[in-house]
């Protein structure tokens, strides 16, 4: 069964510090891997995905993610975090399983980021 | 290209009532997901629409239903609104249904009051 569990609830850094949000997952089969960001009151956006290509993931605005698949995890990294990074994150596993295609989104991790 | 589009963004419904959101996918894309987001159960898949044909549903009750036109657009509907549904309530549109990259919509939030 797919299961997507986003370690931190809430995790707070300083401008300029590295970002590390922390995602596992569980999968029957062989999955895709999304990160989405989503700021107050809008819809989601694409940060990056994984579909069974390189397991380094770069995404936009300097995130990039890892697929180990020995450890079921999936982590969020960005070297620097900005202000504007300020948001909530869901990482989210999909699969084409016998049930047919399933999207399961993680309860999200809400950074802060402090000046 | 345009993104996906929703309307109305903002509905404010009394107990009872029903209710109709709409989504127009980004041009070229024939898959259409809706999902609810609540503070308390985070972000629930509603159901999935392909080439006007529903694919994959969540756990919702009959309340909830919907339908695609064969221009893509999709529309949801909510029948005998209660308290609880509540909710920002997201369309997603993708290139097909085995297209895993989804594109968000900015949400429709519908207050029941």
């Amino acid at each position: 069964a797919q299961s997507v569990t986003q370690l931190d609830s809430h995790v707070s850094v300083s401008e300029g510090t590295p970002v590390l949000l922390r995602c596992n997952y569980s999968s029957s089969y062989s999955p895709s891997l999304f990160w989405y960001v989503q700021h107050p009151n809008k819809g989601l956006q694409l940060l990056l995905k994984y579909t069974s290509a390189a397991t380094l993931v770069k995404g936009i605005n300097g995130f990039e993610a890892e697929f180990k698949k020995s450890e079921t995890s999936f982590h969020l990294t960005k070297p620097s975090a900005h202000m504007s990074d300020a948001a909530e994150y869901f990482c989210v596993v999909s699969d084409q399983g016998t049930g047919g295609f399933k999207t399961i989104f993680g309860a999200g991790t809400r950074l802060f980021v402090k000046a | 290209k345009a993104g996906v589009t929703q309307t109305p963004r903002y509905l404010i419904k009394t107990r009872g009532q029903q209710v109709t959101l709409s989504c127009s996918p980004i041009s070229g894309h024939r898959s259409v997901s809706w999902y609810q987001q609540t503070p308390g159960q985070g972000l629930q898949f509603l159901f999935e629409y392909f080439s006007e044909t529903q694919r994959n549903k969540g756990n919702f009750p009959g309340r909830f239903s919907g339908r695609q036109f064969s221009n893509s657009r999709s529309e949801m509907n909510v029948s005998t609104l209660e308290l609880g549904d509540s909710a920002l309530y997201l369309c997603a549109s993708s290139l097909t249904v085995s297209s895993y990259e989804q594109y968000f919509g900015p949400g429709t939030r519908l207050t029941v009051t």
